[in-house]
C-alpha cells in the first residue's frame, strides 16, 4: 500500500497546454502539501492545505492553482504550462501542520514541457 | 531569510570509510532541523528531527547531531546502499514552512 501516490509519473506536454497532477494519501493526516524540485535540485514549497484549507500559498504563478476535494486528496491544476515549469513536482502529508516535520512525500511526477 | 547550505555538493567514498556531511543554516528560531534520504526517482525519506543544539539522533550507521549554526549527518563505516542524496531542512517558530538545502549526493563504491 503506498502512503502518498501521485499520478502520472511522467508529464510530457506542449506549452500552453493544461495539464493536472493528481495526489492521494491513505495515512490519515490532514495536512497535504505541493514542493518543486528544480533542476539545481532545490525542493521548494508550493502549496499546503490543512483540512481543505490553503494554509501556504508560496509565491507561485496564478497559473498554478491547487483544488482540495478532501482532506486525502490534493491536486494541482497548471494552466498554460511554459518551458520554466519543467521540474519534479511532489506531492507530501504530515499528521500535524508544522509540527515534527516528518513529511511523507510520493514518489514525484517529472513535467516536461516541449 | 531562512537559509539553509549543505556541504560537500558531492561526496565519493570507498565502503567503510567514515565521514560527515554538512547542513549550515540560518533561521530567526529554529522549531526543527530535518535530515531527509532521497534516492534517485523517488521522493525523499524522512531520518531525523533534531529540536536544540546539544541534540543527538541515531539510525543504524547514520547519526544526525545539533549545534546552533550548523548540522552534521555523520556516517560511519558506510555500504553501498548508503548512496543516495541527503536533504536537510530547516523550519522556524514562526513558519509552517520547511526550507530545504540543495543536499548532498553521496556515493559509497563497494
Amino acid at each position: 500500500d503506498t502512503a502518498v501516490s501521485q499520478t502520472p509519473k511522467y508529464l510530457v506536454t506542449q506549452m500552453g497546454n493544461d495539464k493536472s497532477i493528481k495526489c492521494e494519501q491513505n495515512l490519515g493526516h490532514d495536512t497535504m502539501y505541493w514542493y518543486k524540485q528544480d533542476s539545481k535540485k532545490f525542493l521548494k514549497i508550493m502549496f499546503s492545505y490543512n483540512n481543505k484549507e490553503l494554509i501556504i500559498n508560496e509565491t507561485v504563478p496564478n497559473r498554478f492553482s491547487p483544488k482540495s476535494p478532501d482532506k486525502a486528496h490534493l491536486n494541482l491544476h497548471i494552466n498554460s504550462l511554459e518551458l520554466g515549469d519543467s521540474a519534479v513536482y511532489f506531492c507530501a502529508s504530515s499528521h500535524t501542520t508544522g509540527v515534527g516535520g516528518k513529511l511523507f512525500f510520493g514518489s514525484g511526477t517529472q513535467l516536461s514541457v516541449l | 531569510e531562512d537559509q539553509v547550505t549543505q556541504s560537500p555538493e558531492a561526496l565519493r567514498l570507498q565502503e567503510g570509510e567514515s565521514s560527515s556531511l554538512n547542513c549550515s543554516y540560518t533561521v530567526s528560531g529554529l522549531r526543527g532541523l530535518f535530515w531527509y534520504r532521497q534516492d534517485p526517482g523517488k521522493g525523499p525519506e524522512f531520518l531525523f528531527t533534531l529540536y536544540s543544539a546539544g541534540e543527538e539522533k541515531e539510525k543504524e550507521r547514520l547519526k544526525a547531531t545539533l549545534t546552533k549554526k550548523e548540522s552534521f549527518l555523520h556516517i560511519t563505516a558506510p555500504k553501498p546502499e548508503d548512496s543516495a542524496t541527503y536533504l536537510c531542512a530547516v523550519q522556524a517558530v514562526n513558519n509552517n514552512d520547511m526550507r530545504f538545502g540543495a543536499g548532498t549526493r553521496l556515493t559509497v563504491k563497494p
